[in-house]
């Protein structure tokens, strides 16, 4: 089983829509965060969270939200999504204090808004 | 700041070919590296890994050695295989109060029979 899954792997929207991609990790890492990958760009990151209660925003934020619902979920809502948003986001974890902080990725998300 | 250079790609090499992906960073503290490895349709796997200097990471025969002189974490194998081919990512993450991770943009291989 994987240690980090996402949800949906693939999704086609709409401009204008919400859509919200999720993240469930059974490694117990207290840290997740969220990447887009674009061609050519690397990852960039999106927002992080060190605990349930620490929500904090990364280089690209604007048009993004998030909610880490328990230890083990982080989602990442677009309130409405527009064409530049298409991208794979990908969902990380890492736990401080071990491996030096390798972080652990899921699958990753596929998401086109049209 | 901190970020991370690597070569651009695609690289494309013959079966049994050797490999080098370069990869240079700059940091504002004592940065750990990383290679990340992504195959087609998958997240990132890490590869190797190094944490100090003149350390070298190793897997699968791909090595890399912490160079803090020439702050290089360069990416080499002896004999690239078709199952190497993949999208190759350097990174870098500094101890301050978070241990971000500053990604670069990626080195696809296409690995001919």
């Amino acid at each position: 089983d994987a240690d980090v899954t996402q949800t949906p792997r693939n999704r086609i929207t709409k401009t204008g829509k919400r859509i919200m991609l999720e993240c469930s990790q059974t490694k117990g890492h207290d840290r997740m965060y969220w990447y887009r990958q674009d061609p050519g760009l690397g990852l960039r990151l999106i927002y992080y969270s060190f605990d349930v209660k620490d929500i904090n925003k990364g280089e690209i934020s604007d048009g993004y939200s998030v909610s880490r619902q328990a230890q083990a979920k982080f989602s990442l809502s677009l309130e409405s999504a527009i064409p530049n948003q298409t991208a794979l986001y990908f969902c990380a974890t890492s736990q401080e204090g071990k491996s030096y902080n390798e972080q652990f990725f899921g699958p990753g998300t596929r998401l086109t808004v049209l | 700041g901190n970020s991370v250079t690597q070569m651009e790609g695609p690289v494309t090499l013959s079966e049994e070919a050797f490999l080098t992906i370069n990869c240079t960073y700059t940091a504002t503290g004592y940065p750990s590296l990383f290679w990340y490895v992504q195959y087609p349709g998958e997240g990132l796997q890490l590869l190797l890994k190094a944490t100090k200097a003149d350390d070298k990471g190793s897997n699968k025969g791909f090595e890399a050695t912490y160079r803090k002189e020439t702050t290089s974490f360069h990416l080499e194998k002896g004999s690239v295989q078709v199952s190497d081919s993949a999208v190759y990512f350097c990174a870098l993450s500094v101890r301050d109060n978070f241990n971000k991770f500053y990604f670069g943009s990626g080195t696809k291989l296409n690995v001919k029979p």
